[in-house]
């Protein structure tokens, strides 16, 4: 079965310092897509990045960048020189292609604040 | 361009009444899903549509049906409402491939 974890239920970053979050996933399809998704309090979802598996480049968009490590199934989420507005909860979530249904596996979420 | 558009916003009912959450989608998309987020358990998927006319159950399908009328709207039911489907829940469209999924702005379910 396919399976995300992410182990930090809570974290907190000073404004302008970095944070990363953790995200690790089980899968046995070949071919496979990881995100990370951010939900603010308004509860919208917003897709923040996306990294293809058989790509070893790491994703990188504006102040998100990804730590993808294949062989470890580890798929961090970076956030440099952090903001108020990236307070909100971060998903991970796993999809599979190839074969299986396209299902979005999600974790179970980081709430993330950031002080001033 | 409105995306996913779920309705109601927001809804109460008693234990015991029926209601069916509604949502329909702009892009043509191939796919739909139904997901329903509670308090530290993440997104966990009820049902989805890979593609007009088919449906399949997912993590947390009992309690609930769901029915895609067309390529545009896949709708949720439930029939008798229980205190345990008290949530927030999402509904989501996605092309075919490797895309990611577009969600609607959610619906937040109380169920007294």
């Amino acid at each position: 079965a396919q399976t995300v974890t992410q182990s930090q239920p809570e974290m907190s970053v000073q404004e302008a310092e970095t944070v990363t979050l953790s995200c690790t996933y089980d899968t046995s399809e070949s071919d496979y897509y990881l995100f990370w998704y951010k939900q603010p309090p308004s509860r919208q979802m917003i897709l923040v990045i996306r990294q293809e598996a058989y790509k070893q480049q790491n994703a990188t968009e504006n102040r998100f960048s990804v730590n993808f490590q294949k062989a470890a199934k580890s798929f961090s989420l970076k956030i440099s020189d952090s903001q108020l507005g990236d307070a909100a909860m971060y998903f991970c979530a796993s999809l599979n292609y190839g074969g299986s249904q396209g299902n979005l596996i999600f974790g179970k979420g980081t709430k993330l604040s950031v002080k001033p | 361009n409105a995306g996913v558009t779920q309705t109601p916003k927001f809804q109460v009912l008693k234990t015991g009444q029926s209601m069916t959450l509604q949502c329909a989608q702009d892009m043509n998309h191939n796919s739909m899903y139904w997901y329903r987020q509670d308090p530290g358990m993440g997104l966990r998927l009820i049902y989805y549509s890979a593609s007009e006319g088919t449906t399949d159950k997912g993590e947390v399908p009992n309690g609930y049906n769901v029915s895609r009328l067309n390529k545009r709207e896949f709708s949720l039911r439930l029939e008798s409402a229980a205190p345990s489907q008290t949530s927030v829940y999402f509904c989501a469209s996605r092309p075919t491939g490797e895309s990611p999924l577009h969600f609607g702005n959610g619906t937040r379910l109380t169920v007294t």
